[in-house]
């Protein structure tokens, strides 16, 4: 079952700060994070393993509730540079293991 | 290092056709991923394919089917085409197992059927 995302959609003025959210109805081993921009291909921003661990660099990090299922992306400062669509990939144990399932996107517009 | 490459960029097809795409991983990677990406359905997992071995599929017709050589270049096929099926594939290598590790995307192929 595929992760659902909120916000769908977000607008921010160069600067702001972003939350998203990745919720899953399943138990998670891991959460992706990656960043499409129009007419490219996703890049990899970060992984969180089973373990409710938080990772960041720059001004990007992430968190992963593991009692909730559920990860968020916490964009900072942000700069043109961060806007595109942002996915979150959930794998989840048993027979889902080693299968990524992404949410439907969030897309982020920074303006100036 | 050379990223993940997909061949061809664009294609063509006309309904019950057949199609194959290829995708060379990054060297040194033995883990290709395949997805599909539509504008109603997101990015949807195929395939993925270890050391020559399917190890995981996705909730796909078995018109979708792949392959991967000794080389760790992977090959994707769909075939009798249907509008559908009209998407962007990308592949994606990684070094090993697929939960614990990055996911590398390649540019993706642009299929339009007709």
């Amino acid at each position: 079952q595929q992760p659902v995302q909120s916000p769908q959609a977000v607008i921010l003025r160069e600067g702001e700060d972003a939350v998203i959210n990745c919720s899953s109805s399943k138990a998670l081993y891991s959460v992706h994070w990656y960043r499409q921009k129009h007419g490219e291909a996703p890049v990899f921003l970060m992984i969180l393993l089973k373990g409710g661990e938080q990772k960041g660099h720059d001004k990007i990090s992430a968190s992963f509730n593991e009692k909730k299922q559920q990860s968020s992306l916490y964009l900072t400062a942000s700069q043109l540079s961060y806007s595109g669509t942002y996915f979150c990939g959930t794998e989840a144990g048993g027979t889902s293991y080693g299968k990524l399932t992404f949410g439907q996107g969030t897309i982020l517009t920074v303006h100036p | 290092k050379a990223g993940v490459t997909q061949t061809p960029r664009y294609l063509i097809k006309t309904r019950g056709q057949q199609v194959t795409l290829s995708c060379s991983p990054i060297s040194g990677h033995r883990s290709v991923s395949w997805y599909q990406q539509t504008p109603g359905q997101g990015l949807q997992f195929l395939f993925e394919y270890f050391s020559e071995t399917q190890r995981n599929k996705g909730n796909f017709p078995g018109r979708f089917s792949g392959r991967q050589f000794s080389n760790s270049r992977s090959e994707m096929n769909v075939s009798t085409l249907e509008l559908g099926d009209s998407a962007l594939y990308l592949c994606a290598s990684s070094s090993g197992l697929l939960g614990q590790e990055t996911q590398y995307f390649g540019p993706g192929t642009r299929l339009l059927v007709l």
